[in-house]
């Protein structure tokens, strides 16, 4: 299994344009997360999804959305790139289990910086 | 407000040392903790999880410590290693909503 993947690792973008984020799992999770990890700051949730077809926000969804048509993958999508959102993006994602000891598994990260 | 305190931001110790790292919250409802470790440029590698009625978990040289009632824990690394270098993350649940602590960024020096 390759667990969670990230594309781009890297990225910079220009102020107004706009990417996406692609992150692919392969152990069929249910949930999947994205996160931001600013410097010095905890990791914030941006979106996640419990499952297909079905997507809520986090803590910080503005300037961000997602979508989630299969179980394997959950795209973050920018419209109006910000300097604001410069930052590390992690994607995240785990099973149904019903135990409050389900386990978390995150990407590598894309690193974004807008200019 | 649910929130997750770590302390200290950095430290620096030498290798073969042991070090303790402190994570303090206000999350509530308590779900679980976790503490995970990030090694510079990848993400979060889960360490341990502890639920409300465990008190200690160990995963090798690492050990965390539950005090619910204070709502502290503490992680700390015996006989640590130059691979132990990264930050170091708490993390506390309450349902599904998971809190983050900044991290203790650990330096291990030879």
């Amino acid at each position: 299994n390759a667990g969670v993947t990230q594309t781009p690792k890297f990225r910079i973008l220009k102020i107004g344009q706009s990417m996406t984020l692609q992150c692919t799992q392969d152990m069929n999770h249910n949930y999947m997360y994205w996160y931001r990890q600013d410097p010095g700051m905890g990791l914030k949730l941006i979106y996640y999804s419990v499952g297909a077809g079905i997507t809520d926000k986090g803590e910080v969804p503005n300037g961000y959305n997602v979508s989630r048509s299969t179980t394997e993958d959950f795209p973050l999508r920018l419209e109006l790139a910000a300097p604001s959102q410069t930052s590390v993006y992690f994607c995240a994602s785990r099973n149904l289990a019903g135990t409050a000891t389900y386990e978390q598994y995150f990407g590598p990260g894309t690193r974004l910086t807008v200019t | 407000k649910n929130q997750v305190e770590q302390s200290p931001q950095s430290l620096i110790i030498l290798e073969g040392k042991n070090c303790t790292l402190q994570c303090n919250y206000t999350v509530s409802p308590f779900s679980n903790l976790r503490w995970y470790k990030q090694d510079t440029g990848r993400g979060p590698v889960s360490l341990t999880i502890m639920t409300f009625s465990e008190n200690t978990k160990s995963n090798g040289r690492y050990t965390a410590t539950l005090d619910a009632d204070t709502k502290q824990s503490s992680l700390h690394i015996t006989a640590s290693q130059l691979s132990d270098s990264a930050s170091y993350i708490c993390v506390v649940s309450a349902g599904n909503d998971m809190r983050f602590g900044a991290g203790t960024r650990l330096t291990v020096k030879p």
